[in-house]
């Protein structure tokens, strides 16, 4: 098992570019998460899904949009760079909400650097 | 809104000691606490969960509380290692909307050889 990978692991943008970071994962989880890590602002959520087909809004979900087209599979784009988007981001999964034990693995992480 | 801190922001030990590092959240509707640990440059790896019906949990050297009432985690670490030299996360599952985790900014921990 893989676990949680992120693709890439680097990149720089230029303000007003777009991309789109990969989050896959192979423990056939039905959560999946994107956060992002800034000194001093800890981890923030911003977006994440419940389902294949399904994505919701977490606490910072201003310039980023997501799809969750296959089940392993979560997608976080951003249409216009900003440099205010400078940070590590990371994508993490866990099973079903409510069993007895539902964890949530993170990949390793994403540095994007917005000039 | 749930909120999480982590005192001390940093903290440098001798080999060998034991320690403890304090999580605190403001609503007490949890439905369980995570420990993390991230090393320099990398993702972070889940060291113990709690359930919120739950009063501690423990792996090797690691030993993790929960105080859900007074809303306090404490991450005992026993016979401290270089090789625990981290930052230390602590993150509450909120109890009634789904499985959004809070994070603390985490416990800078060095251990001196």
């Amino acid at each position: 098992n893989a676990g949680v990978t992120q693709t890439p692991k680097f990149r720089v943008l230029k303000t007003g570019q777009s991309m789109t970071l990969l989050c896959a994962q192979d423990m056939n989880h039905e959560y999946m998460y994107w956060y992002r890590q800034d000194p001093g602002m800890g981890l923030r959520l911003i977006h994440y899904s419940v389902g294949e087909g399904t994505t919701a809004k977490g606490e910072v979900p201003d310039g980023y949009n997501v799809s969750r087209l296959k089940k392993q599979n979560f997608l976080l784009g951003l249409e216009s760079a900003a440099p205010s988007q400078t940070s590590v981001y990371f994508c993490a999964s866990s099973p079903l909400a409510g069993g007895a034990y539902n964890e949530q693995f993170f990949g390793p992480g994403t540095r994007l650097t917005v000039l | 809104k749930q909120e999480v801190t982590q005192i001390p922001a940093a903290l440098s030990v001798p080999e060998g000691e034991n320690l403890v590092l304090n999580c605190s959240f403001t609503d007490s509707a949890i439905y369980n606490l995570q420990w993390f640990r991230q090393d320099p440059g990398k993702g972070l790896t889940s060291l113990l969960l709690i359930q919120s019906s739950q009063r501690e949990q423990t792996s090797g050297r690691l030993n993790a509380s929960l105080d859900k009432s007074s809303g306090r985690s404490t991450l005992y670490i026993a016979a401290s290692q270089p090789g625990d030299s981290a930052t230390y996360l602590c993150a509450v599952r909120p109890g009634t909307s789904g499985s959004r985790l809070t994070f603390g900014e985490g416990t800078q921990l060095t251990v001196n050889p």
